[in-house]
C-alpha cells in the first residue's frame, strides 16, 4: 500500500503557541490529502480536505483561522493549530487517497500526531 | 440517523474463533466500502475494500456486502490476540470523503 509519513509524531506545547504537523505522500503524489481529528474512545471526525495549488475546504464547525493548512506541493501538506489551547489535545491524522480502479478511491493514513497542550 | 453504524461491542472471542462485525450505511448510493483496524494509540490500517455484492476474502477476512440491505460485514477467521484492536467501517461518499462508523472494538482472548 501507499506510505504517509507525519511529523512530529508527538508534540507538547504550552497554551497560546502555534503548532505545525506536516504529513507527506511518500511514494505517490496527492494534489488532495484529509485531515481527521480523533479524541479518546472516539471515531475519526474529518476537519478539512486540503487541495494542491488552491484552498482548503474546512468541515461544519471546524475554525479555518484556527486550523491553518497549506498543501504546497503534491507529496506535502501542512496543519497549523494557531494558538493552541488545552482544548484542542487530540490525535491529529492525515490521509492521502489513491486510485483504486472501481473502488473509487483508497485512503491511507499517516500514523498521527498526537498533541498536548499545557 | 448516523450515515455509518457499526455494532457497539466491545467484542471478546476465544482465540481461534471468528469474529464477526457488521456495519451499515444510510447512502443507499454508496459504491465503496472500507475496513480499517485501528490498534490502540495507533493510526488506521486498511485491511480491505469491497464495492461488489457478495464475498471478499483475504487471509483470514472476508468481506461481505449487500447493497439491497445496505449492510457491510468483516469476518475474521481463526482470530488471534494480535487481532485485538478496534475496527472501522468507512464508507466513501459520492464528494470522496470517507464517513466512519464509530469503530468495534475487538478483543481476542487467548
Amino acid at each position: 500500500g501507499a506510505v504517509v509519513s507525519q511529523h512530529p509524531s508527538w508534540v507538547i506545547c504550552k497554551s497560546g503557541t502555534s503548532v505545525k504537523i506536516e504529513c507527506r505522500s511518500l511514494d505517490f503524489q496527492a494534489t488532495t490529502m484529509f485531515w481527521y481529528r480523533q479524541f479518546p474512545k472516539q471515531s475519526l471526525m474529518l476537519m478539512a480536505t486540503s487541495n494542491e495549488g488552491s484552498k482548503a475546504t474546512y468541515e461544519q464547525g471546524v475554525e479555518k483561522d484556527k486550523f491553518l493548512i497549506n498543501h504546497a506541493s503534491l507529496t506535502l501538506s501542512t496543519l497549523t493549530v494557531t494558538s493552541a489551547h488545552p482544548e484542542d489535545s487530540s490525535f491529529y491524522i492525515c490521509s492521502a487517497p489513491v486510485a483504486s480502479g472501481r473502488a473509487g478511491e483508497t485512503q491511507y493514513f499517516g500514523p498521527g500526531t498526537r498533541l498536548l497542550v499545557l | 440517523q448516523k450515515e455509518v453504524e457499526q455494532n457497539s461491542g466491545p467484542l471478546s472471542v476465544p482465540e481461534g474463533a471468528i469474529a464477526s462485525l457488521n456495519c451499515t450505511y444510510s447512502d443507499r448510493g454508496s459504491q465503496s466500502f472500507f475496513w480499517y483496524r485501528q490498534y490502540s494509540g495507533k493510526s488506521p490500517e486498511l485491511i480491505m475494500f469491497i464495492y461488489s455484492n457478495g464475498d471478499k476474502e483475504d487471509g483470514r477476512f472476508t468481506a461481505q456486502l449487500n447493497k439491497a440491505s445496505q449492510y457491510v460485514s468483516l469476518l475474521i477467521r481463526d482470530s488471534q490476540p494480535s487481532d485485538s484492536a478496534t475496527y472501522l467501517c468507512a464508507v466513501l461518499r459520492s464528494d470522496y470523503k470517507l464517513s466512519f462508523g464509530a469503530g468495534t472494538t475487538v478483543t481476542v482472548r487467548a
